[in-house]
């Protein structure tokens, strides 16, 4: 099974649509989680860190079920801009962080 | 944020020559360096880690004796692709982590786009 699951996509959404994407991961001891932004032939980019009792930054939304074992990005009133592939990423202990396959997301005018 | 800079950002090589990648962190200490490999619409795969003055700890699957990983000082990791081949092809990306604070963001570089003819 693999460490972090993500739903591949493509998620196409006019402008101005809320959209979330969910990401599981299986090992319960994992410590940390963020939300990674990757454009097209770049290197990711930290969106956000995700906290237990779940942490907003502006239209982005991220929260985190423990107990289930899984994390979430709600991203509202999206923007051309917010076209990219969100990567969900958890760390375990030490220096190990597991990256998920990362969600499309193209914002249509 | 902090900045990672790799070198070269584009290589395109023959056959059985070697490739090395320098992978900087520009303004602050890495403790930590990450190399990940990136295939065509897949996600991130995580070759190996280093620390600074130590072996690498590579993760299952990826050849030590092909990968060779070099974490000489606090700010630069290399990484060098032995007698390559076209399905060593991809996309390589380095991190770091370490900072005045800690911390657990990872910093990427660019990425280095390796073509093996």
């Amino acid at each position: 099974r693999k460490e972090v699951e993500q739903d591949p996509g493509p998620f196409n959404v006019p402008e101005g649509a809320t959209v979330a994407f969910n990401c599981t991961y299986s090992n319960s001891a994992s410590q940390s989680f963020f939300w990674y932004r990757q454009d097209c032939r770049k290197e990711p980019k930290l969106l956000m860190s995700v906290y237990s009792s779940g942490n907003e930054d502006g239209r982005f939304t991220a929260q985190l079920n423990r107990a289930s074992q899984y994390i979430s990005l709600l991203i509202r009133d999206s923007k051309l801009s917010d076209s990219a592939t969100y990567l969900c990423v958890v760390k375990r202990g030490g220096n190990q962080f597991y990256f998920g396959t990362g969600t499309s997301l193209t914002v249509i005018p | 944020g902090a900045v990672v800079s790799q070198h070269p950002s584009r290589v395109i090589c023959k056959s059985g020559t070697s490739v090395k990648i320098e992978c900087r962190s520009l303004d602050f200490q890495a403790t930590t360096m990450f190399w990940y490999r990136q295939f065509p619409k897949q996600s991130l795969m995580l070759m190996a880690t280093s620390n600074e003055g130590s072996k690498a700890t590579y993760e299952q699957g990826v050849e030590k004796d092909k990968f060779l990983i070099n974490h000489a000082s606090l700010t630069l990791s290399t990484l060098t692709v032995t007698s390559a081949h076209p399905e060593d092809s991809s996309f390589y990306i380095c991190s770091a982590r370490g900072s005045p604070g800690g911390g657990n963001e990872q910093f990427f570089g660019p990425g280095t786009r390796l073509t093996v003819l």
